[in-house]
């Protein structure tokens, strides 16, 4: 069975800092996704970055970028230059191919200092 | 063009009573997925609708719980009768058929 591990329960970032939020996960497969979702204090979950597991290129999204290690099953999230709309709850999560369920990592709750 | 949207946003209820939760997918979205966080634990899938079929019912965690999709549009999770354990936020999530689900705001539950 797939596992997503996010092991820091909490992180904290200045204003303006970078900020890296870790994830590993457990798959025999060879083709999947992964995603980071963002769940800001009023609760809507966001979807922030995408990587599809064949692509070796990183995907980045504005001031986001991933660093997706294949072979060592790691998937963390930059966040450059962080803003206070930045805090919030970060979940990692592992999806085996289009309309199946996601695995979700138990979540890392970062804070942003001004 | 409107997101997931999920009806109530909060719920309290007595243990032994009945919660029906609902869920609008985006508009067109064949699947939609339900899912449950309890606090401080993993967000944990309970079932997979696609169109008004149960693609997936894996995650659901006993007979308590009946999910419907009558019609393949909105979809209702029912509680019957509702435990302590049952407590917690249900995410609904739809996807037009590609890898990227979109996620509702949540209905917290809190049973009592």
């Amino acid at each position: 069975a797939q596992t997503v591990t996010q092991s820091q329960p909490e992180m904290s970032v200045q204003e303006a800092e970078t900020v890296t939020l870790s994830c590993t996960y457990d798959t025999s497969e060879s083709d999947y996704y992964l995603f980071w979702y963002k769940q800001p204090p009023s609760r809507q979950m966001i979807l922030v970055i995408r990587q599809e597991a064949y692509k070796q290129q990183n995907a980045t999204e504005n001031r986001f970028s991933v660093n997706f290690q294949k072979a060592a099953k790691s998937f963390s999230l930059k966040i450059s230059d962080s803003q206070l709309g930045d805090a919030a709850m970060y979940f990692c999560a592992y999806l085996p191919g289009a309309n199946s369920k996601l695995t979700f990592g138990k979540g890392i709750t970062l804070s942003v200092r001004p | 063009e409107a997101g997931v949207t999920q009806f109530p946003s909060h719920s309290v209820i007595e243990k032994g009573q009945t919660v029906t939760l609902r869920c609008d997918p985006i508009s067109g979205h064949d699947n939609l997925y339900w899912y449950r966080r309890v606090m401080g634990k993993e967000i944990k899938f309970l079932l997979h609708f696609v169109k008004e079929s149960k693609q997936d019912e894996s995650g659901m965690p006993n007979n308590r719980f009946l999910a419907e999709r009558t019609g393949g549009t909105y979809s209702t999770l029912k509680v019957q009768p509702a435990e302590l354990e049952d407590s917690g936020v249900y995410f609904c999530a739809s996807s037009g058929g590609t890898d990227t689900q979109y996620f509702g705001p949540g209905t917290r539950l809190t049973v009592l």
